[in-house]
């Protein structure tokens, strides 16, 4: 158990709706990312927050958004969903900014139908 | 931008060893990870390289050339546990982490 938590596990939408994903990270760790893992596809990097503010920005695309709020969990939310967003999308945390070993969630598997 | 290769698929025996190379391009670097992922479940951290040379923990061990753009992975004394994908992330001068199509490597009896 990596101690970072993800919510929920799996989420069954349709085309055109918006869903919000949940991340709590490990306690003490102030960063937390959130990348996309596609069907026989890398790990692509989404966006970072560090204690808060926005830290580094991948690939996002417009139509997602996310946020770190005061007690350091984050939200990442996908909007005007298309059958190509289907993945499983996993939150990391780490201690530092950088050069720390990032710890995962278990992922939550989007489908879009 | 950055960019990162490693082989697609390895092929190993149990009980042998086994290394995983990568090379990557990228601005900036800023550290080089290794981590594991089974199937459906979540990457786990392996090991970190910042500087040259062989970083050593147990039967893994993960080695570092800055100049070259190079590190590999290297699995002892396989088990069929270690059937799994192994990432290569790099780090860049922007705080990003880059991962690494992965290699997917299957241990045969």
């Amino acid at each position: 158990d990596s101690g970072v938590t993800q919510t929920p596990k799996h989420l069954i939408t349709a085309t055109g709706q918006r869903v919000t994903l949940r991340c709590s990270p490990r306690s003490g760790d102030l960063s937390v990312y959130w990348y996309q893992q596609s069907l026989d596809q890398g790990l692509q990097f989404l966006i970072q927050y560090y204690n808060g503010e926005e830290r580094a920005k991948g690939n996002i695309l417009e139509r997602f958004s996310a946020q770190q709020f005061p007690d350091l969990h984050s939200e990442l939310n996908l909007s005007s969903l298309e059958l190509g967003d289907s993945a499983l999308y996993f939150c990391a945390s780490s201690v530092g900014a950088y050069n720390s070993p990032l710890h995962f969630g278990n992922g939550t598997r989007l489908t879009v139908t | 931008g950055q960019n990162i290769d490693q082989p697609t698929e390895m092929t190993a025996t149990e009980g042998a060893i086994v290394q995983i190379n990568c090379t990557y391009q990228t601005s900036g670097f800023n550290g080089l990870f290794w981590y594991q992922q089974h199937a459906g479940e979540a990457p786990t951290f392996l090991s970190y390289n910042v500087l040259d040379g062989l970083e050593e923990k147990g039967r893994f061990s993960s080695f570092l050339s800055r100049s070259k753009g190079y590190s590999y992975l290297l699995l002892k004394e396989l088990q069929m546990k270690d059937s799994a994908s192994y990432l290569c992330a790099v780090g860049n001068a922007g705080n990003m982490l880059t991962f690494g199509g992965g290699t997917r490597l299957m241990v045969k009896p």
